[in-house]
Parts: C-alpha cells; structure tokens; sequence
C-alpha cells in the first residue's frame, strides 16, 4: 500500500530558511501537497506540486519534487515565529480529495 | 465569506450512543470528504462523495456512516459500532478535476 513518511521534528532559528522532507513510495502519484495545521485548527493548504514538475516557487515556499527518488521537499525562506505548526505532506494519484497523509513534522522556530 | 464549516466544534458522547457531525460547504464544490485525525499520526480517510446521493468508503470506514442528499452538505454519523471513536475529523472538499482540497476547522469528538 501507499506510505508517506516525514520526520518527525525540525528547530530553527527565526530568519533561518527550514527544509521538511517527505518521502512516498506510490509511484502512480500525481499530486503531492504540504499542509499546515496550527494547533486545534484544520489542515491550510500551503501548495501542491505536479508530478511531471521538478520545483514550485511561492513565495516564502519552494517545493522540490525529486520523481526518482520519490522525494519530496518544502523550503520555507525567512522562517518566522508564525510558521511554527505541524506540517503535512500528502499524495494522491489524482485531482479527487482521497489523499494519503504523512504523520507530519513539527516546526519550532526560536527566536 | 466562502468556505467549509464543521459544527460542533467539541462534542462530548456517552458509549453506546450514535453522533452526528455537521460539514457544510458553499464553496459549490462537487466531491467532499471525512477524514480522520489522531494524535501524532496523519489523516486518514473515512467516506468520500464524488457527486449528490453517491458516496464510497475510504480506508477506515467500519463504524461510521455517511449521507449526500445535497451538494453542499455531507455529514458523518458515528456509530455505537465505532471502537475507538475518540479523535478529531476533519471534512474536506474540491471539485472534479480541481487539484486544491480544502479543509474545515474540524470537531474534536470525545467519548466518555
């Protein structure tokens, strides 16, 4: 079946850009999202990659696709205090809502 | 102001009892959907609808049960068949073709 792993926790410093990774193994994936989820609120769509895209700018966000490697990645620039939550990494291997879901990492940003 | 709402927000069940949740949405979105969330995992997904009066199971349907007689509506009952009901679900939405699926504020269900 579909998997879609992430670390668990990233720190870092205000200004500092973050780096969360997500790996999946469905290779008929043909959209890949990041969610952010504050605490007790729902999931905010941050963006969502093409799979016959490498990189999508937006932005703070960059997210690199690396297809082969069934990588994932999403760089956020400038990390402000605002930007701590859990983040979501997600696939689906269609434009329907049935997305397959990572634990999430959490993002702490200290100041 | 557009947008997916979810009622109540906590709700509170003796075991043994059915509960509905609430899911609205005037976003005219075709598809909705009910996910599951509990603590340190990701979503997980219940029952999806793709169009009015049609709905599927997702991967942990067992002890839920869902209706679609408007487009805008889609709400989730939990049964007394429900093991561990106790979590947080989230309802979402996109429309057919429509990458982006957008999520509502969530009910956090606690069973007693």
């Amino acid at each position: 079946g579909e998997d879609v792993e992430q670390s668990l926790f990233l720190s870092v410093r205000e200004g500092d850009s973050s780096v969360i990774n997500c790996t999946y193994t469905d290779s008929s994936s043909t959209y890949l999202y990041w969610y952010k989820q504050e605490p007790g609120a729902g999931l905010q769509l941050l963006t969502y990659i093409f799979s016959n895209m490498d990189m999508k700018q937006d932005q703070r966000l960059t997210v690199l696709l690396n297809k082969k490697d069934k990588h994932l990645s999403l760089r956020i620039a400038d990390t402000q205090t605002g930007d701590s939550a859990i983040y979501f990494c997600a696939e689906s291997p269609d434009s329907w809502g049935k997305l397959q879901f990572g634990a999430g990492t959490q993002v702490v940003v200290t100041p | 102001d557009g947008g997916i709402t979810q009622s109540p927000k906590y709700l509170f069940r003796k075991e043994g009892q059915n509960v509905t949740l609430s899911c609205e949405q005037n976003l005219n979105h075709d598809a909705m959907y009910w996910y599951r969330q509990d603590p340190g995992q990701g979503l997980r997904l219940i029952y999806y609808s793709q169009i009015v009066n049609d709905f599927q199971k997702g991967d942990i349907a067992e002890g839920y049960s869902v209706s679609r007689e408007k487009k805008e509506s889609f709400p989730l009952t939990v049964t007394s068949a429900q093991k561990n009901p106790t979590a947080f679900y989230l309802c979402a939405s996109n429309n057919n073709g429509a990458a982006s699926v957008f999520f509502g504020p969530g009910t956090r269900l606690t069973v007693l």
